[in-house]
């Protein structure tokens, strides 16, 4: 079965400084793995997604990911937080296996302090 | 380019009470999916749809019911509302050209069941 943990409900970061929210994944076969914020009061957004090759994926907003398969981790990362980057994050996984189910993290609380 | 639309964004149930919330996305998308948030929990799958007149069950159908008769909109349908139905209700979309494919959200149903 697919699972996804999120260890931190939130997370809070000085303006500025480099922030991580983490994300570990269990799934029996190769995984599509997948990062959305949540602003509030609204839907989800894409960030980010690792399909295959290289192992840092780069998306919006100047958001990475690190897939890291021997931790089957895929932590989001970015190299100076703004305090619009406050949000709620999920991550998410998919196994090709399992067909169209993503599995949702519980998310994480992101504030980035002024 | 409205993307994905939810009707209504707030509603208040008795218990027992019926409706039907109405997702329309306007990018001619394949695939469309309903989602609940509860706090802490992420998001989980209710009914998904791999094309018009198709649906399939997800991690949590008991209690609903959904239609896809036109490709643009994805019903779903509460016949006998729960208080365990209060929640938060996520339409979303994908291209359905594969599983590599990312979702576009809704802005959210908030319903609450008394």
């Amino acid at each position: 079965a697919q699972s996804v943990a999120q260890p931190e409900d939130q997370v809070n970061v000085a303006e500025g400084n480099p922030l991580t929210v983490k994300c570990t994944y269990s799934v029996s076969g190769n995984p599509y793995l997948f990062w959305y914020v949540q602003y509030p009061n609204r839907g989800l957004q894409f960030l980010l997604k690792y399909i295959t090759g290289d192992n840092l994926v780069k998306g919006s907003y100047g958001f990475e990911a690190e897939f890291n398969k021997s931790q089957t981790s895929f932590h989001l990362k970015k190299p100076s937080a703004l305090v619009s980057d406050s949000a709620l994050y999920f991550c998410a996984v998919r196994d090709p296996g399992y067909g169209q189910n993503f599995v949702f993290g519980p998310g994480t609380r992101l504030s980035v302090l002024p | 380019n409205a993307g994905v639309t939810q009707t209504p964004k707030f509603r208040v149930l008795k218990t027992g009470q019926s409706m039907t919330l109405l997702c329309a996305q306007d990018m001619n998308h394949e695939y469309m999916y309903w989602y609940r948030q509860d706090p802490g929990m992420g998001l989980r799958l209710i009914h998904y749809s791999v094309g018009e007149g198709t649906t399939a069950k997800g991690e949590v159908p008991d209690g609903y019911n959904v239609s896809r008769l036109k490709k643009q909109n994805f019903l779903l349908g509460l016949e006998s509302a729960a208080p365990s139905q209060t929640s938060v209700y996520f339409c979303a979309s994908s291209p359905g050209t594969g599983l590599d494919d990312e979702q576009y959200f809704g802005p959210g149903t908030r319903l609450t069941v008394t």
